[in-house]
Order: structure tokens, then sequence, then C-alpha cells
């Protein structure tokens, strides 16, 4: 167990609609990153939040958007959804270290999506 | 931009057979993890390396880091059915807040 937790586990929606997916990051974790992983694919990256502000920004498409609140837990909206968005999508967690260096970062189980 | 390109892309070994996966790439990290994933869950860290040069062994998995900290191999002795699944390294930005990750190498092993 990482101490990152994602819910839901599952997800089934229909094509236009709107999910929000959350994470709660180890306990002390200030940075929260969200990465997408489509079958037999590897991770992409899609953005990080550190204490409550956006930090780096990867292939993140305009009909996602995430926020982090201020008790660190985050969330990841996906709007607009299409049949392509049907992905795992994975939360993790980081200290990150005094002077902005990166640092492990702790997966969570995960919350798949399917777009029907 | 940076990158990190691991090799191979996939494998499959007949257990007990040794193995050794790489993990490169032209910039310098300040550290480097490796994960291992099974189907539908989440990455799993495996051991995290700092220091150029540095050797770490998990049972029978022993992790190299280059000397220039570019790169990086994954050495599994003996390997196991329950050693299957995706390995990923990823590289850990130096001054900066990005981290990133190779595409994985899938591992199958045969029993």
């Amino acid at each position: 167990d990482s101490g990152v937790t994602q819910t839901p586990k599952h997800l089934i929606t229909a094509t236009g609609q709107r999910v929000t997916l959350r994470c709660s990051p180890r306990s002390g974790d200030l940075s929260v990153y969200w990465y997408q992983q489509s079958l037999d694919q590897g991770l992409q990256f899609l953005i990080q939040y550190y204490n409550g502000e956006e930090r780096a920004k990867g292939n993140i498409l305009e009909r996602f958007s995430a926020q982090q609140f201020p008790d660190l837990h985050s969330e990841l909206n996906l709007s607009s959804l299409e049949l392509g968005d049907s992905a795992l999508y994975f939360c993790a967690s980081s200290v990150t270290l005094a002077g902005g260096s990166t640092d492990t970062q702790y997966f969570g189980p995960g919350t798949r999506l399917t777009v029907l | 931009t940076q990158l990190l390109e691991q090799s191979p892309q996939f494998l499959s070994i007949q257990e007990g057979e040794n193995l050794t996966v790489y993990c490169n790439s032209s910039s310098v990290f300040s550290s480097l993890q490796w994960y291992r994933q099974e189907p539908g869950e989440g990455p799993v860290l495996l051991v995290t390396v700092v220091t150029g040069g540095e050797v770490k062994k998990l049972k029978r998995l022993t992790f190299q880091f280059g000397d220039a900290r570019k790169d990086s191999s994954l050495h599994i002795t003996a390997a196991q059915p329950g050693d299957t699944g995706l390995y990923l390294c990823a590289g850990a930005g130096t001054g900066g807040f990005k981290t990133i990750f190779g595409a994985g190498t899938r591992l199958f092993v045969k029993a």
C-alpha cells in the first residue's frame, strides 16, 4: 500500500459526459501528479500540482482540468468525454524537496474509466 | 526535450533465465526510480538510485545507476513467473519539478 488513495476504482460513463476523479496523497506529500495510461501503453503525464498551485503541465487536453485543494487532495475533471478517453488514470504524490528538485513518486491504485 | 529510452520494449523468457533491462537518456538526472506495474494496478516503486555508479540489490534484482547519472540498468537473476510485469524507469530532473518516465519494458516469464 503506497498510501495514495484514489476514488472511484471503476467508472463507466457515456460519451459527452463529465466525470471527476479524486486523489488523496500520502501524508506529508505536497505534490500530486496525474497520469493517463491507455491499454498496453506507457504513462502519459498530464499535470502536477504542488501545495495547491499548478507546477507542470504535460499532454493534458483542454477538456481536462485539475485542482489541488487546501487539504492537498486533488481532483481531475474530464469533460465532453470521448471513446478515446477510456484509460487508467493514476495519481501519484511526492514530497518535493526544498529547492524544487523532484523526488520519488508513489502511485495510487488508479481509476479505470470506460467511456461507452 | 528530455527522453528516457527503455530497451527492450518486450521480453519473453523462460523461468530461471537472467535478463537485463536498460534505461538511457542524454539528460542528467538527480535520481532515477524503477517501478514494476502489474495489469490494472498502479506502478509500485522498486528502488531509487541517486549517486552515479550506485548499485542496489533487492533480492534477485540488481539496479545500477550510470556514473554520469544518465542511464540505468535492471538485472534480474533466475527470473520467476512472479517477475512478470511492466518495468518502468523514471528520471527526476535537476533543479526542476519534472520527472519523466520511460515507455517501459514488458516482461513475461514462462514457467
